[in-house]
């Protein structure tokens, strides 16, 4: 079935440092997620990437999908404490399965002040 | 507005025990669906419903039953509970499914643990 692997597990950044984690799908995507979980909390959704080579930003967060649909990346520039948390990316297959995520393992991302 | 209420939030359960776990939207979306958290593994869809009376099974649905009765509730079952049950289960719901993808909505989570 679908696998997507996500890289590193775990970062540790000072704050002000930059910050990326990397998500590759086995297969061909129709379209990706990005969510955002805090310590003890639930999954919540950053963005969501359609079309090949997709570029979006919200603010000082760059969210890319590859030229195949079959990776993408989340890179934060000048991290900041409120940025502490787990970052997933989903993959949706489409076809028959829309709808269907696969998430990755997910990045744990700390910020020291 | 309450999104998705999941009830309860935590729960300790013996070997063999049964329960159901409550999922509740108040956004009519038609898609919901439970995953299941542990660490280091992500979270992994257990099954899903894209509407009511219609629901199948994700990557992980041994042990566990759903039903989707009405367009608001979708409850999980866990008919036999083992220790490999213990997680953060979390549901969630969305408009649709499509190809452009839609976001998921997710509740708080029920943190279950089976001795």
């Amino acid at each position: 079935g679908q696998q997507v692997m996500q890289i590193p597990q775990y970062q540790h950044v000072q704050e002000g440092e930059d910050f990326t984690t990397y998500c590759n799908s086995s297969t061909t995507l129709s379209n990706i997620q990005w969510y955002k979980q805090r310590p003890g909390g639930h999954p919540v959704f950053l963005i969501q990437l359609v079309k090949s080579g997709e570029v979006k930003k919200q603010k000082r967060l760059t969210f890319q999908f590859g030229e195949a649909k079959k990776n993408s990346s989340l890179h934060i520039t000048a991290t900041q404490t409120t940025d502490v948390g787990t970052y997933f990316c989903a993959g949706d297959a489409g076809g028959t399965s829309y709808g269907k995520l696969t998430f990755g393992q997910g990045t744990i991302l700390t910020v020291h002040p | 507005n309450a999104g998705v209420t999941q009830t309860p939030k935590f729960q300790v359960l013996k070997t063999g025990q049964s329960m159901t776990l409550q999922c509740a939207q108040d956004m009519n979306h038609e898609y919901m669906s439970w995953y299941r958290q542990d660490p280091g593994m992500g979270l992994r869809l257990i099954h899903y419903s894209v509407g009511a009376g219609i629901t199948d099974q994700g990557e992980v649905p041994n042990g566990y039953n759903v039903s989707r009765s009405t367009t608001e509730d979708f409850p999980l079952r866990l008919l036999s509970a083992a220790p490999s049950q213990t997680s953060v289960y979390f549901c969630a719901s969305s408009y649709s499914s499509s190809p452009d993808g839609q976001p998921q909505h997710f509740g708080d989570g029920t943190r279950l643990s089976i001795l």
